[in-house]
């Protein structure tokens, strides 16, 4: 699986547009991106995926560089409930095992 | 409501009992999870099963075993010979075609 490199944690006022980086600098043309964020105790929850294009959902939007190196998580208007562990992660393109690896991901903290 | 149920929520053993932990899904996906997270860190895959009376080990399989004798259930069995079994036990699902693993709710397990 492409590493995945994120900040450790961010913070972020209630109302604003929280964006967070993840770089991916060896992943491989067939490899999508995904974002997954985990709610303290919480099972994670699957936010958005893409490959190279830019995608949006009713939970965030994905905006992934021309050279595919890096993308950024937008969640547009951020509310407290937003507050949770953020991961990027990049499966094994050549794989269709469905297996994910998660790193220490982003915590991301709104505040009011 | 289709989803994935963990049981129990909390579980305590002593430390030299086995304990199997529950994952039933009603999706209908063929491929099963079992990660482990242990406090501050990301999730890590212990086994996987893509299909029925199949799995496959994943990165930290030492000490579980498990089986997947339905398609709808996969229960992981933590053994006397896992070293440090206190952790946060989730199941996941995915489905032929769709692109997101589905979370349980996941078991916290004690070991006294």
């Amino acid at each position: 699986d492409a590493k995945t490199t994120q900040p450790t944690s961010m913070d972020c006022a209630e109302g604003r547009a929280a964006n967070l980086p993840c770089n991916h600098s060896t992943i491989s043309g067939n490899e999508y991106v995904y974002w997954y964020r985990q709610i303290h105790s919480q099972g994670p929850q699957y936010i958005i995926h893409g490959l190279k294009n830019n995608e949006t959902n009713e939970m965030a939007s994905l905006i992934i560089t021309e050279d595919r190196k890096s993308s950024t998580l937008i969640l547009p208007h951020a509310t407290l409930r937003d507050t949770a562990v953020y991961y990027c992660i990049v499966p094994a393109g050549s794989s269709n095992t469905g297996k994910l690896i998660f790193g220490q991901g982003t915590t991301l903290q709104v505040k009011p | 409501d289709g989803g994935i149920t963990q049981s129990p929520k909390y579980l305590f053993r002593k430390e030299g009992q086995n304990v199997t932990l529950s994952c039933e899904q009603n999706l209908n996906h063929d491929a099963m999870y079992w990660y482990r997270q242990d406090p501050g860190q990301g999730l890590r895959l212990i086994y996987y099963s893509q299909i029925v009376n199949d799995f496959q080990k994943g990165d930290i399989a030492e000490g579980y075993s498990v089986s997947r004798e339905k398609k709808e259930s996969f229960p992981l069995t933590v053994t006397s010979a896992q070293k440090n079994p206190t952790a946060f036990y989730l199941c996941a699902s995915l489905g032929q075609g769709h692109n997101e693993q589905f979370f349980g709710p996941g078991t916290r397990l004690t070991v006294l």
